[in-house]
């Protein structure tokens, strides 16, 4: 089964970055990361897409190292916007099937 | 504008009833699915579909039913067999094998067997 581990909730001020990290120690060589955000009572959000080094978008940047066995979403600035639930996930493209864990909580303090 | 609808928003039924939950896309994805929420949990696949008039079963199939006559409509059906069927049940749909391999989620239908 494809899993990935990550803290079940983490806290922050607005206006700091967040980094949440995702272990997936077995990862297999066409696996990429991918992450989505849900908000209460919606369905998830494709956020951003990785398979080694750093990849940035308009929203957050995705860093996973050499060895693949983990990965950090990074959020610049956050604010109370951005509280929700995060979810690491990791993709084939010749499996369309995702698996959700419980995801990251992360609240947004004022 | 495209996206997927789910209807209804809300959705009560008694034990021992079928119900069947609405899910549209106008994407011209080929790819949908059916995924079931719980409190605090995180998402587990129903079932799913990859092209029109075919569709398999994912992890947490038995008590459901769907069918995929036209590539637009994805229907789920909750039937009476399913124990414990009060949950939230969000629909997606994506292209196969696309770059990003992104699922759109619809907006959900929460149901509760009363």
């Amino acid at each position: 089964l494809a899993k990935t581990t990550q803290p079940i909730s983490m806290d922050s001020y607005e206006g700091q970055e967040v980094n949440i990290t995702c272990s997936h120690n077995n990862i297999a060589t066409n696996d990429y990361i991918t992450w989505y955000q849900q908000f209460p009572s919606q369905g998830p959000r494709f956020i951003i897409q990785g398979y080694k080094t750093k990849v940035t978008n308009e929203v957050a940047s995705l860093f996973i190292p050499a060895d693949r066995k983990s990965s950090t979403l990074s959020l610049p600035r956050v604010s109370l916007s951005d509280t929700a639930v995060y979810y690491c996930l990791r993709t084939n493209f010749g499996n369309e099937k995702l698996t959700f864990g419980t995801g990251t909580r992360l609240t947004i303090i004022p | 504008d495209g996206g997927i609808t789910q209807s209804p928003k809300y959705l009560f039924r008694k034990e021992g009833q079928n119900v069947t939950l609405s899910c549209e896309q106008n994407l011209n994805h080929d790819a949908m699915y059916w995924y079931r929420q719980d409190p605090g949990q995180g998402l587990r696949l129903i079932y799913y579909s990859q092209i029109v008039n075919d569709f398999q079963k994912g992890d947490i199939a038995e008590g459901y039913s769907v069918s995929r006559e036209k590539k637009e409509s994805f229907p789920l059906t909750v039937t009476s067999a399913q124990k414990n069927p009060t949950a939230f049940y969000l629909c997606a749909s994506s292209i196969p094998r696309e770059l990003h391999n992104e699922q759109f989620f619809g907006p959900g239908t929460r149901l509760t067997v009363l």
